[in-house]
């Protein structure tokens, strides 16, 4: 059964630093891996797409990596800002498309001003 | 969110009365869902379906139906809701089921 932790559950910064968060996963076998964002009270917005077949992807100060064989994603965030305060949550996705997205539980991150 | 949106965005309902959630929307994805949200949990799958009338149960299905009439909306209805049912629902959908989803900006309910 794949399972998908994030470590650390909460984090917090000074504003300005570089800063990665990590998610692994215990089955290699996925399609995808995507990256969200949820907001306090609010639903959870894609950051970033990742397909099985790509290593990463980069979307302004974001930057999402995948190594499938070790089974690990990282999220780096460049310059970070008080904005970028929320949680980030990752969730992979297998080749069947039967098969669930799977959450992690995500990271708070606290970017301190 | 852009191409998807839910309705109500709060709502409070008393127990045992029946209540229902639309989700609605308009990039003509084949895969849509219901999640559950709550503190401790994360999001939690109640059902889904792969297309019109096409629908299965997820983890958490008990005491919750759904129905799906066209493309383009996906109901949930709670049949006799209890206070155990309130939590923040969030719609979500998906062009292929294993591509990457898009979430809905979510229904507060609260059951008293």
């Amino acid at each position: 059964k794949q399972e998908v932790t994030q470590i650390p559950a909460a984090l917090s910064v000074p504003e300005g630093e570089n800063l990665v968060l990590n998610c692994s996963f215990t089955d290699s076998a996925i399609y995808n891996l995507q990256w969200f964002r949820q907001d306090p009270g609010k639903g959870l917005t894609s950051l970033l797409l990742i397909q099985s077949s790509q290593r990463e992807q980069t979307s302004g100060r974001l930057n999402a990596s995948l190594d499938k064989s070790s089974g690990r994603s990282t999220l780096y965030i460049a310059a970070s800002q008080p904005g970028d305060s929320a949680t980030y949550l990752c969730a992979v996705l297998k080749m069947n498309r039967d098969d669930k997205i799977i959450f992690g539980k995500g990271t708070r991150l606290h970017i301190l001003p | 969110d852009a191409g998807i949106t839910q309705s109500p965005r709060h709502k409070v309902t008393e127990t045992g009365t029946p209540v229902t959630l639309r989700c609605h929307q308009t990039e003509n994805h084949r895969y849509m869902y219901w999640y559950r949200q709550d503190p401790g949990h994360g999001l939690r799958l109640i059902h889904y379906s792969y297309g019109v009338k096409d629908t299965d149960k997820g983890e958490v299905s008990d005491g919750y139906s759904v129905s799906r009439s066209k493309t383009e909306d996906f109901l949930l209805t709670l049949e006799s809701a209890t206070s155990s049912q309130t939590s923040v629902y969030f719609c979500a959908i998906s062009p292929k089921g294993n591509y990457g989803y898009t979430f809905g900006s979510g229904t507060r309910l609260t059951v008293v």
